[in-house]
């Protein structure tokens, strides 16, 4: 299947500060590219939708200033957790949608973040 | 509401038992598209397998096997002869037409739990 690789697998950061997660197609150019966070024992929750040269989508009720999305090219996204605090904390997966199948979605390994 | 429900929320079995986990999904749309999805511990989700709406075929892939019913809006998974490596959290999810192609609404996951 197609890789999609995303760093870093895991951050601690200070509360205040920002942090930034990046979402590379490695053997794909992904048009599309989706972020989800999971808390523990949960299931996925979609927060937006990444398309390349255009703004995200947030779904409702995730805030787009707090969540910054980025898809600067067909091959990466960004996610920034700007100002995080420790309710931020959390498992945050990416994944691509493969171009000619758009509903397969390749996941990355997904990034755990704890916010002190 | 809930579209997609993983009744089961945690299932044990002994390895070379069989185990099958349930799906049942809603929706409006005559057009749509069903998956499943590994997450083992590591957290990176794996395709297993996507069925569209049209093609109701049973499908059999090594261990693995899916029964599509439209008639009670079930996709139901099957692990045959489970090995511990099968252990993981099993999601479900459901992509329709009449939402933003692509996007992914996940069911709340089943546990898998094989010994030895």
């Amino acid at each position: 299947g197609a890789v999609v690789s995303q760093h870093p697998s895991r951050v601690i950061c200070k509360s205040g500060t920002s942090v930034k997660i990046e979402c590379r197609s490695l053997d794909f150019q992904a048009t599309t590219m989706f972020w989800y966070r999971q808390f523990p024992k949960q299931s996925l929750m979609l927060m937006a939708t990444s398309n390349e040269g255009s703004k995200a989508t947030y779904e409702q009720g995730v805030e787009k200033d707090k969540f910054l999305i980025n898809h600067a090219s067909l091959t990466l996204s960004t996610l920034t957790v700007t100002s995080a605090h420790p309710e931020d904390s959390s498992f945050y997966i990416c994944s691509a949608a493969v171009p000619g199948a758009k509903n397969i979605q390749y996941f990355g390994a997904g990034t755990r973040l704890s916010v002190l | 509401a809930q579209k997609v429900t993983q009744a089961q929320t945690e299932i044990s079995v002994v390895e070379k038992e069989d185990v099958t986990l349930d799906c049942v999904y809603e929706t409006r749309d005559t057009t749509y598209y069903l998956f499943w999805y590994k997450q083992p511990p590591s957290g990176e989700l794996v395709f297993l397998i996507r069925r569209n709406s049209f093609d109701e075929q049973n499908e059999i892939s090594g261990r693995y096997s899916w029964n599509f019913q439209k008639s009670t809006s079930s996709f139901n998974f099957t692990i045959t002869a489970s090995q511990v490596v099968d252990s993981a959290v099993y999601f479900c999810a459901l992509s329709e037409a009449g939402d933003s192609w692509g996007k992914l609404q996940f069911g709340a996951g089943t546990q898998v739990v094989v010994t030895p």
